[in-house]
């Protein structure tokens, strides 16, 4: 069974760029969150989706957001990036709604922005 | 709001030597995870725990959970140098289902 899969993988952008993140799930998975891991703050909950409804949204500005498609795939998009968004950002994806049992983390992709 | 903090942040440890990564949070949880990141890879689950006193192990790591003083203990046994890594607990607050991570324990495991 394939991964959470993630692309990409890494990205230069410059401050003031915005910028579309895509994750796939395993498949028949229909929950999927994101999560932003930087050295200072930790890994921090970004928002979570489950069939194409954001269930849970965590405290980041109004530039995040996100979407889930009708195949549970996610994008993630960073409008007007700001230095403090280079991050890792991971996806996680799990089967059913809810607090997951166990969720599977993709590969994250590494967004620097200068 | 919820916070959890694990400690130690930082552990150096000879191999065989026994050691425990505690994990403490502020409110009522449903469930408790364990997660193991290694340098520039993603997280992998190690361990959910549902109940008070659930008590999970995977060959030298045993994960236990306390709910009523909310508080997660990972033990490591005979430590060996391929369990260097960063281990996260992860919390999810049962009022709004968000899951909140701990700022995890760098553990090195020195031969």
């Amino acid at each position: 069974k394939a991964g959470v899969t993630q692309t990409p993988r890494y990205l230069i952008k410059t401050r003031g760029q915005q910028v579309t993140l895509s994750c796939s799930p395993i498949s028949g998975h229909r929950s999927v969150s994101w999560y932003q891991q930087t050295p200072g703050q930790g890994l921090q909950f970004l928002f979570e989706y489950f069939s194409e409804t954001q269930r849970n949204k965590g405290n980041f500005p109004g530039r995040f957001s996100g979407r889930q498609f009708s195949n549970s795939r996610s994008e993630m998009n960073v409008s007007t990036l700001e230095l403090g968004d280079s991050a890792l950002y991971l996806c996680a994806s799990s089967w059913g709604q809810g607090p997951p049992d166990t969720q599977y983390f993709g590969p994250g992709t590494r967004l620097t922005v200068l | 709001e919820l916070k959890v903090e694990q400690n130690p942040l930082f552990l150096s440890m000879q191999e065989g030597k026994n050691y425990t990564i505690y994990c403490n949070y502020s409110t009522t949880s449903d469930r408790l995870y364990w997660y193991r990141q290694d340098p520039g890879k993603s997280l992998e689950s190690l361990f959910v725990l549902l109940s008070n006193g659930a008590v999970k192990q995977e060959g030298r790591l045993m994960a236990s959970l306390d709910t009523k003083a909310r508080l997660s203990t990972l033990h490591i046994t005979a430590a060996v140098h391929d369990l260097s890594a960063t281990y996260f607990c992860a919390v999810d607050w049962d009022r709004d289902d968000k899951i909140i991570f701990g700022k995890g324990t760098r553990l090195h495991i020195l031969p």
